[in-house]
């Protein structure tokens, strides 16, 4: 059973426009969450982190939302760029410590038309 | 340059064929871990270590073994490769006190 979800495989957006990528989980005992990033032939790279007793983070154009009680995080990406196309995983963890295990999502593939 | 270096990049062999895909990592990090990547699967767990000599299962370790002698290397053995095992497969790792994980560029592996 998948413990966090992305439930949309792509997503288009034009360039300058808002992109809101999500992500859901099962399982309330996560207690951080991660955005990674990741380009054909690399490895991911990280995005953007929130922790479970904040409901957002900031960094740049890059917002992370957390609604703990609907068990969902999102994503905004403001304004887009053609650069930020690539795949987002969700991932989560802490059990209340260091993330010995991370849990990731599917994945959503972001395209940015210029 | 701080970095996660995986050997080979790409690897193709037989079933039952014994391999080791290398993990290395320059930043005297903890923590390092092995992820597979499957199409509609996202990233799954294989094996992670807190330290030297300190090994734990992730969600998927069956057919895979790690060893942890070094701090900076973290081996990945298929001890009798199956074609289910054909995968993307990154290392990572990161300070015990941080939560950022650093992955490799990945390794591509088809079993035949």
């Amino acid at each position: 059973d998948q413990q966090v979800k992305q439930n949309s495989p792509s997503l288009s957006v034009q360039e300058g426009r808002i992109s809101i990528l999500n992500c859901d989980y099962t399982n309330s005992m996560f207690d951080y969450f991660l955005w990674y990033k990741k380009y054909p032939a690399e490895g991911p790279t990280f995005l953007i982190s929130i922790s479970s007793i904040k409901d957002k983070n900031e960094d740049g154009r890059f917002t992370v939302f957390l609604n703990k009680s609907a068990k969902h995080l999102s994503l905004h990406i403001v304004p887009s760029q053609p650069g930020d196309s690539a795949v987002y995983f969700c991932a989560a963890g802490g059990y209340g410590g260091a993330t010995n295990k991370l849990i990731f999502g599917t994945g959503t593939l972001l395209a940015v038309q210029p | 340059e701080a970095q996660v270096t995986q050997n080979p990049r790409y690897l193709i062999t037989v079933t039952g064929k014994k391999l080791t895909v290398t993990c290395s990592q320059n930043m005297n990090h903890e923590y390092m871990s092995w992820y597979r990547q499957d199409p509609g699967l996202g990233l799954r767990q294989i094996y992670y270590s807190m330290n030297v000599e300190v090994t734990d299962k992730g969600d998927v370790p069956e057919g895979y073994k790690v060893s942890r002698k070094e701090k900076r290397n973290f081996p990945l053995i298929l001890e009798s490769p199956s074609p289910n095992q054909t995968s993307l497969y990154f290392c990572a790792s990161r300070k015990d006190t941080q939560e950022t994980q650093y992955f490799g560029p990945g390794t591509r592996l088809l079993v035949l």
